[in-house]
């Protein structure tokens, strides 16, 4: 099974500034690494997938970068309905799992 | 309305048998693989499994493998998760999602959840 760790477990930021999510694979997942957002009560909602690509209705201040092991996902500038929190999830040999998340939370 | 309900959580004794449902609207049901997740209170996501499209072919995660079973019903635009043993640590919110792309294995709709909570 491929572990997937998220760094930091928070990140706290303001409004305007720039975060980098960090998660990293226990072995390579190749181009097989999506991005989602959780707010608290609702469910999760897909940001990026295959590493870079951003999904339907996406701002273009999410972006995702990496290969192999390492990835990360950029919010280039905070909006206030961005803090929340981030999951990574790999899919590999019809097995599939998600990282600890990492919450985004106002400084 | 693009959609996915899911409905049958509620409290269950330890070793009962729950069966939940997902019924999906607003997209062609039939040509999506569909999978099961869930979260348990304050916790992370937990993948379950995967059912294909035409319900022939279906993966599960080996903490569950065994004791879960995902199928299916086109005709009905519905998905189900059938959930023998329960155990305390099964309590969670179970949420059904569909696949963005044919065999994409990430998911652009989800449902609000329905919430298992296993106590005595």
């Amino acid at each position: 099974e491929i572990v997937l760790t998220q760094s930091p477990a928070t990140l706290s930021l303001s409004p305007g500034e720039r975060a980098t999510l960090s998660c990293r694979a226990s072995q390579s997942v190749g181009s097989y690494l999506a991005w989602y957002q959780q707010k608290p009560g609702q469910a999760p909602r897909l940001l990026i997938y295959d590493v870079s690509n951003r999904a339907t209705g996406i701002p273009a201040r999410f972006s995702g970068s990496g290969s192999g092991t390492d990835f990360s996902l950029t919010v280039s500038s905070l909006e206030p309905e961005d803090f929340a929190v981030y999951f990574c999830q790999q899919r590999t040999n019809r097995a599939l799992s998600f990282g600890g998340g990492t919450k985004v939370e106002l400084k | 309305q693009v959609q996915l309900v899911e409905s049958g959580g509620g409290v269950v004794q330890p070793g009962g048998s729950l069966r939940l449902s997902c019924a999906a609207s607003g997209f062609t049901f039939s040509t999506c693989g569909m999978h099961w997740v869930r979260q348990a209170p304050g916790k992370g996501l937990e993948w379950l499994g995967v059912i294909a499209s035409h319900g022939n072919l279906g993966y599960y995660a080996d903490s569950v493998k065994g004791r879960f079973t995902i199928s299916r019903d086109n005709p009905t635009n519905t998905l189900y998760l059938q959930i023998d043993s329960l155990r305390a640590e099964d309590t969670a919110v179970y949420y059904c999602a569909k696949e963005r792309g044919h065999d994409s294995w990430n998911f652009d709709l989800w449902g609000r959840g329905t919430l298992v909570a296993v106590s005595s």
